[in-house]
């Protein structure tokens, strides 16, 4: 899941095996989160989204759980392959502070994939 | 398509210098945004703007400027940069608005010595 600080969290999964990224979001008047992938170098890359009204989401190998209640989100990969490793950022569209009307975004957490 | 382009993507300053970095984008999106990425952080927002002439302040604006003369372009200004504005640097575009779907460029990674 999401932490404060320097050292991201990691997840390693082993490649073949399902994995599961935790978020908690801030804002309950949030209504629309995101997911993003970053590899090493590179800019965030879009995975997946889903809106308020929406519970699950599934895209290709991925599956995106919204639980409002409790202000969680997941991010779920099947059969993880080494492709996969990589920083994943959750964000929410926060109406609050700066960053009204924008992307606020997790710390991030780190995917390793072991062959 | 080339999407958002960001140039340079590494660049070593001095303390008190200024410069600009570069973001122009051929998606004809609207809506525009500067993020900051420091080590173990997520991305914090530093200015954005959504459309030609507007622009506003994020998170983070402290040290930055910003304008938006056409709707491709999106330059980010360090005035006198500052050891603390060492980051990795990351433009983004939307055709939905901030809140939305983001598309990133490849980020621009400054160093102030």
């Amino acid at each position: 899941g999401e932490s404060v600080g320097l050292h991201l969290p990691t997840l390693s999964v082993q490649e073949g095996d399902n994995s599961i990224i935790n978020c908690a979001y801030s804002n309950s008047a949030s209504d629309y989160f995101i997911w993003y992938k970053q590899e090493s170098g590179k800019g965030p890359q879009f995975i997946i989204d889903i809106r308020s009204n929406m519970d699950k989401r599934q895209g290709q190998r991925v599956t995106v759980l919204l639980n409002k209640t409790v202000k969680h989100l997941s991010l779920q990969i099947a059969a993880t392959q080494p492709g996969d490793s990589a920083v994943y950022f959750c964000a929410e569209n926060g109406n609050y502070g700066g960053s009204q009307g924008n992307l606020i975004f997790g710390k991030g957490t780190k995917l390793s994939v072991k062959p | 398509n080339a999407g958002v382009t960001q140039t340079p993507k590494f660049q070593v300053l001095k303390t008190g210098q200024s410069m600009t970095l570069q973001c122009a984008q051929d998606m004809n999106h609207e809506y525009m945004s500067w993020y900051r990425q420091d080590p173990g952080m997520g991305l914090r927002l530093i200015h954005y703007s959504v459309g030609a002439g507007i622009t506003d302040q994020g998170e983070v604006p402290n040290g930055y400027n910003v304008s938006r003369s056409t709707t491709e372009d999106f330059p980010l200004r360090l005035l006198s940069a500052a050891p603390s504005q060492t980051s990795v640097y990351f433009c983004a575009s939307s055709s939905t608005g901030g809140g939305e779907k983001l598309f990133f460029g490849s980020g621009t990674q400054l160093s102030v010595l």
